[in-house]
């Protein structure tokens, strides 16, 4: 089974320009999650999708923050101004419904520099 | 809200066994997971706990007290590859499922 796809994998931007973020989960999860994760941190939740719909997007800096999950699968996270501290890794991550699901599969993430 | 305590950082010597703890507050507690992370890699799923006890997963065991809101991550036989970061997750509910990482603990194994 394919894994959580994210690209691109680095990317280094200045302040100020804008940056966007992609996401193709495994097939069938109905649940994605975008994280945020600075060095030396556990991830921060963002956003939380299930299938097409935001279930979660209380800490996601709506001024700057927005994220879209096209058709319930493919999501993409953007920034737009970028600033200095938004520098991290973004971790995309999807799980499938129901009471017994335990994990969340993650993808590789994508690592963002903002000088 | 969620919040998890970790310590920040263990060694521990390769072949013996680890315990790193994790604390948490929440509302709508469903079960505590353990995640390991390697430097620059993603988080990897290692085991979860619904319900009160211990779950042994090879090498891996972690146990929970619902009671106490608490729970662990036990490591036998401890290999060089172990070195990692460790992160404890709440799994809450409330109409949907929501994953709340701790702050990680680094282990590095030394041999």
């Amino acid at each position: 089974e394919a894994g959580v796809a994210q690209s691109p994998r680095y990317k280094i931007i200045e302040k100020r320009q804008s940056v966007a973020f992609w996401c193709n989960p495994i097939s069938g999860h109905a649940t994605l999650y975008w994280y945020q994760q600075i060095l030396g941190q556990g991830p921060k939740l963002l956003i939380q999708f299930q299938n097409n719909g935001v279930v979660d997007d209380s800490q996601l800096p709506k001024d700057r923050f927005s994220a879209e999950r096209l058709k319930g699968v493919d999501s993409t996270l953007k920034i737009q101004p970028a600033k200095l501290e938004d520098s991290a890794v973004y971790l995309c991550a999807s799980s499938p419904l129901g009471d017994r699901v335990s994990e969340a599969f993650f993808g590789q993430g994508t690592r963002l520099t903002v000088v | 809200g969620q919040s998890l305590e970790q310590p920040s950082e263990v060694t521990a010597v390769e072949g013996a066994i680890v315990q790193i703890n994790c604390t948490y507050q929440t509302s709508g507690f469903y079960g505590l997971s353990w995640y390991q992370q390697h430097d620059g890699g993603a988080p990897t799923f290692l085991s979860y706990n619904a319900l009160d006890g211990l779950e042994e997963t090879g090498r891996f065991s972690s146990f929970l007290s619902r009671s106490d809101s608490y729970g662990y991550l036990l490591l036998q036989e401890l290999q060089m590859k172990d070195s990692a970061s460790y992160f404890c997750a709440v799994r809450s509910s409330g109409g949907y499922q929501k994953v709340t990482f701790g702050t990680g603990t680094k282990l590095q194994v030394i041999p």
